[in-house]
């Protein structure tokens, strides 16, 4: 199974853009790469996957080089309420039970 | 829908009691899964399920027992509890991706569990 390594922590003021970078350099060719996020006292949830290239949705852009051995997740112009942990995972479409939370990125946007 | 819903929100037992953590999803959903989180943790899986009547063995399962009797729920059980399992239970439930990849997992609120 592919672990994953991400930042600890960032802190980013409000507005700004915010990149979050997570390395995977022993992705499956099976794999695709997960985003969550938790806010405090509360559940993770989905936010974006992606198998190679840019994948955009409403809330975030994913990046992945053709290598895939990495991922950045964009968030544009940060808000207050985007302060949470986001963790990032690798798997394939196998059930559910074979994606793996490491300890995430907790994001702070500072006003 | 509710989604993913868990009961109680916040529990504290004495070491050597046994409880049941409560799950229940109203998504018709295969897949469920139990996780637990510990502080400035990420979550770790315990067991999940594939459907009724099937579980599995997750990342940390020892002291904790599950099943599945219907599609709707996942009990979670607690033998013998122990001050090591204080922490934040999760549950969490999930379909196949017909497109392929992971299934998108939807969480319930989390469970509070203290032991003292």
């Amino acid at each position: 199974l592919a672990k994953t390594t991400q930042p600890i922590s960032m802190d980013s003021y409000e507005g700004q853009e915010v990149n979050i970078t997570c390395s995977h350099n022993n992705i499956a060719t099976n794999d695709y790469i997960t985003w969550y996020q938790q806010f405090p006292s509360q559940g993770p949830r989905f936010i974006i996957q992606g198998y190679k290239t840019k994948v955009t949705n409403e809330v975030a852009s994913l990046f992945i080089p053709a290598d895939r051995k990495s991922s950045t997740l964009s968030l544009p112009r940060v808000s207050l309420s985007d302060t949470a942990v986001y963790y990032c995972l690798v798997g394939d479409r196998v059930g559910a039970n074979n994606l793996f939370f490491g300890t995430g990125t907790r994001l702070t946007v500072i006003p | 829908n509710a989604g993913v819903t868990q009961t109680p929100k916040f529990q504290v037992l004495k070491t050597g009691q046994s409880m049941t953590l409560q799950c229940a999803q109203d998504m018709n959903h295969e897949y469920m899964s139990w996780y637990r989180q510990d502080p400035g943790m990420g979550l770790r899986l315990i067991h999940y399920s594939v459907g009724a009547g099937i579980t599995d063995q997750g990342e940390v399962p020892n002291g904790y027992n599950v099943s599945r009797s219907t599609t709707e729920d996942f009990p979670l059980r607690l033998l013998s509890a122990a001050p090591s399992q204080t922490s934040v239970y999760f549950c969490a439930s999930s379909s196949p991706e017909l497109a392929g990849g992971p299934d998108t997992q939807y969480f319930g609120p989390g469970t509070r569990l203290t032991v003292l």
